[in-house]
């Protein structure tokens, strides 16, 4: 079974350009999640979607950062413009929740993809 | 606030020489613990789920255990290949709630 996928690897840009991150998940998952990872920290969790709706996007920085999870299946992460403090590494994460447990009383585990370096310069 | 706070920050043994790393955490009403590895340039790999206190779960060398506060990772004769960072994480919220991380220890195994 193909794990998740992430697309660009590595990516370099210069600061004020803008830059996109895509993510594939496992297939038939239902929830999908977007972290990023600064060197030395745990990933800390920029937006999470149920099906194709986001449910929590409070750490998102809505000023330059925008998502979206069309068909709820793929989803593409955006920043414009890009800061030099964006550099780090962007995580997708799916996960599988059973039907009538999306807000239900346990907590089930993520799948990570390889993610994706960013660099700005 | 949800914390989630792991030590050591690192560790090194020689191959062969068990020890435990630590997790402890503040959520309010906890949902699962969670345990990964995370290689150099690699997304974190997902290793155990602990739902209640006192639960136990065994996977090679590695055996993780909870408490109300704590969790542990125990490395028992960890071998070369086990090096690694060791990320652990609380969810408070059910279903598909996203998780809180710690900063990881970072493991080294000397042959």
């Amino acid at each position: 079974e193909a794990g998740v996928v992430q697309s660009p690897r590595y990516k370099i840009i210069e600061k004020k350009q803008p830059v996109a991150f895509w993510c594939n998940p496992i297939s038939g998952h239902n929830t999908l999640y977007w972290y990023l990872q600064n060197l030395g920290q745990g990933p800390e969790l920029l937006i999470r979607y149920e099906n194709e709706e986001a449910v929590d996007d409070s750490q998102l920085p809505k000023d330059r950062f925008s998502a979206e999870r069309l068909k709820g299946v793929d989803s593409t992460l955006k920043i414009q413009p890009a800061e030099l403090g964006d550099s780090a590494v962007y995580l997708c994460a799916s996960s599988l929740c059973p039907t009538g447990t999306l807000t239900g009383p346990l907590s089930y585990e993520q799948y990570f993809g390889p993610g994706t370096r960013l660099t700005v310069t | 606030e949800d914390q989630v706070t792991q030590s050591p920050e690192a560790l090194r043994l020689q191959e062969g020489e068990s020890s435990s790393l630590n997790c402890s955490y503040t959520v309010s009403g906890l949902r699962g613990l969670f345990w990964y590895r995370q290689d150099p340039g690699k997304g974190p790999e997902f290793l155990f789920t602990l739902y209640s206190a006192g639960e136990e779960k065994e996977k090679e060398r590695l055996k993780a255990t909870l408490t109300k506060k704590e969790s542990f990772l125990h490395i028992t004769a960890p071998k070369p290949e086990d090096s690694a960072t060791y990320l652990c994480a609380a969810s408070s919220g059910g279903g598909a709630d996203g998780l809180t991380f710690g900063k990881g220890t970072h493991l080294i195994i000397q042959p």
